[in-house]
């Protein structure tokens, strides 16, 4: 099956830094590759995801990138803002698939 | 459209006892997905129903099990309670049709004492 691995677990930066969150995953059928936000106390939720098509997609400050040679995917937050202080979990699906393989997560703080 | 909702939210238990825990999909969406989140070990998958069928499972024992009814609501159940089951459960619905997105419930969080 499919395995993420995720790193950091811990990230700490000031605000206005950028922050960058890596994983690899091992099945090279896997062609979607969502990121999950989780605020303290709250659901995760999706903040962008990439297919393998593509190699980069941007949505305003995040961006996430993707090396299928590699096997391996970025999630890019620039000029971070305290509010992007949450646990960050990135994801794997092959095709067909409706389950994600999750990594650990990555904490991220931001501080003011 | 409503959300996923989950009840309840909060549970005390002690060991050897078991635990139902409830999920309301959003209309429309017939895939169910649980998961169980501790601090380090992040979203383990624990089973997916789809259409009142264990479509997929995980690598949990057979204490914890679910079921799907047929208005998409789900359940699920862990017997004999262990410390180790205390975490957060969420919930995850699905809309298909090539929609990939998992879109999460509140979470229920069980403390076993």
């Amino acid at each position: 099956g499919e395995n993420v691995e995720q790193h950091p677990s811990t990230l700490s930066v000031q605000e206005g830094d950028s922050a960058v969150i890596k994983c690899t995953y091992s099945d090279s059928a896997s062609n979607y590759f969502p990121w999950y936000k989780q605020e303290l106390g709250k659901r995760p939720q999706l903040i962008i995801d990439i297919r393998s098509n593509v190699g980069e997609k941007k949505d305003q400050r995040i961006a996430v990138t993707l090396n299928k040679t590699a096997k391996h995917f970025s999630l890019h937050i620039t000029e971070t803002q305290p509010e992007d202080s949450a646990v960050y979990f990135c994801a794997a699906l092959p095709g067909g698939s409706y389950i994600p393989t999750f990594g650990r997560g990555t904490s991220l703080i931001v501080h003011p | 459209k409503a959300g996923v909702t989950q009840t309840p939210r909060y549970l005390i238990k002690t060991r050897g006892q078991q635990v139902t825990l409830s999920c309301s999909p959003i209309s429309g969406h017939r895939s169910v997905s649980w998961y169980q989140q501790t601090p380090g070990q992040g979203l383990q998958f624990l089973f997916e129903y789809f259409s009142e069928t264990q479509r997929n499972k995980g690598n949990f024992p057979g204490r914890f099990s679910g079921r799907q009814f047929s208005n998409s609501r789900s359940e699920m159940n862990v017997s004999t309670l262990e410390l180790g089951d205390s975490a957060l459960y969420l919930c995850a619905t699905n809309g298909g049709g090539g929609q990939e997105t998992q879109y999460f419930g509140p979470g229920t969080r069980l403390l076993v004492l």
